[in-house]
């Protein structure tokens, strides 16, 4: 099992220019979700998406969208870039999204820098 | 909505040592309270939660302790080892309902000095 992959690894953008962030999860999880991590402010969630064809918005969804395009995947696009969005964006899954059983497994990450 | 403070934000120790971090929460509803640990450029990952249900769990040398009156809930890990240096993240969740995420604390930067 690979777990939960996302691509890119690393992404440098200029302002304004726009891209979409991919995740995977090969392990039947219901619940994914996309995070940003900025330093001393923890892991702040933006979408997330409960179950296959469902999407809502997280603490802090200004200038994203996300597609839950199938069960095992979940997008992030970011249509407009802005300096004020260069972080690290993770992107986790769990089994189901509340009840004890949401223990959240982590891709490794995208490292994007908007120039 | 949840809101989770975690204290302290730095914390050195001497190899051998004993760490407490704290994490105070504001929903009394919440009832599901993991821990993350992040090593420097890794991915977060669980290393041990607790139900609300439950006042104490133990895993080797880390431990979980829960006080659900006064709503906060703490990490301890004993014998403190080099490799225990990381980023450790608390974070609370109920079941159910539009409070059904995690909501994370803003982490602990542990270093265990040898």
């Amino acid at each position: 099992n690979a777990g939960v992959t996302q691509t890119p690894k690393f992404q440098v953008l200029k302002t304004g220019q726009s891209m979409t962030l991919q995740c995977a999860q090969d392990m039947n999880h219901n619940s994914m979700y996309w995070y940003r991590q900025d330093p001393g402010m923890g892991l702040r969630l933006i979408y997330y998406s409960a179950s296959e064809g469902t999407t809502d918005k997280g603490e802090v969804p200004n200038g994203y969208n996300v597609s839950r395009l199938n069960k095992r995947e979940f997008s992030l696009r970011l249509e407009s870039a802005a300096p004020s969005q260069t972080s690290v964006y993770f992107c986790a899954s769990s089994l189901i999204w509340a009840g004890g059983l949401n223990e959240q497994f982590f891709g490794p990450g995208t490292r994007l820098t908007v120039l | 909505g949840e809101n989770v403070e975690q204290h302290p934000s730095t914390l050195s120790v001497q190899e051998g040592d004993s760490a407490v971090i704290k994490c105070t929460y504001s929903d009394s509803a919440s009832n599901y309270f993991p821990w993350y640990k992040q090593e420097l450029g890794k991915r977060p990952q669980l290393i041990i939660d607790i139900r609300s249900n439950v006042g104490e769990k133990k895993d080797q040398r880390i431990a979980v302790t829960l006080n659900k009156t006064a709503k906060h809930f703490s990490l301890h890990i004993t014998e403190t080892q080099p490799e225990d240096s990381a980023v450790y993240f608390c974070a609370a969740s109920r079941d159910g309902g539009s409070q059904g995420n995690l909501i994370f604390g803003k982490g602990t930067k542990l270093s265990v000095k040898p």
